[in-house]
């Protein structure tokens, strides 16, 4: 069946640095949404993509859906201690909605 | 608005007992979706209702039941639980269709001994 691969599992960087999760699909997707864990809360929506090659920013985040509509890549610039989390994907086609494994980020002060 | 509402946040229970976990949606959403959480297995798809039926379900065992009421709030069932049971039980509110975007409630951490 449909998966969404996400990578990587883990990220650990210096507050300061860049930070880039990705998400494949296998098939194409008619959207997909990213969502942010913090230690110990619930997943947090934020954002949806449904255009081909759509770039979308909020602040220091920059999300992007791929000109195929089968990869995603959420790009977080100049990371804070705040960007600690479990970032996932989530992709639909149709009625059938997949999550990635999610990307945990650490972030060292 | 209000956010999404679970309750109980913390359940511990008995091998062989069963449990019923609840949710408000946020106000005007009418699907709303169940998600297992382990480490292990990260974000499980468990099942979706939407205006009382259930449209989408994933691969777990019918200990796991659901249904949704006439004001879109939501139960959880699991019956005969098991050790493996252990996890936060996540429910999700969308305006139509959980592939909307889905705004998840704080979740029960149900804990089987």
């Amino acid at each position: 069946g449909q998966q969404v691969m996400q990578i990587p599992q883990y990220q650990h960087v210096q507050e300061g640095e860049d930070f880039t999760t990705y998400c494949n699909s296998s098939t194409t997707l008619s959207n997909i949404q990213w969502y942010k864990q913090r230690p110990g809360g619930h997943p947090v929506f934020l954002i949806q993509l449904v255009k081909s090659g759509e770039v979308k920013k909020q602040k220091r985040l920059t999300f992007q859906f791929g000109e195929a509509k089968k990869n995603s890549s959420l790009h977080i610039t100049a990371t804070q201690t705040t960007d600690v989390g479990t970032y996932f994907c989530a992709g639909a086609n149709f009625n059938k909605f997949y999550f990635g494994s999610g990307t945990k980020l650490n972030v060292k002060p | 608005k209000a956010g999404v509402t679970q309750t109980p946040r913390y359940l511990i229970k008995t091998r062989g007992q069963q449990v019923t976990l609840s949710c408000s949606p946020i106000s005007g959403h009418r699907s709303v979706s169940w998600y297992q959480q382990t480490p292990g297995q990260g974000l499980q798809f468990l099942f979706e209702y939407f205006s009382e039926t259930q449209r989408n379900k994933g691969n777990f065992p019918g200990r796991f039941s659901g249904r949704q009421f006439s004001n879109s709030r939501s139960e959880m069932n699991v019956s005969t639980l098991e050790l493996g049971d252990s996890a936060l039980y996540l429910c999700a509110s969308s305006l139509a269709h959980r592939t909307d975007g889905a705004f998840f409630g704080q979740g029960t951490r149900l804990t089987v001994v």
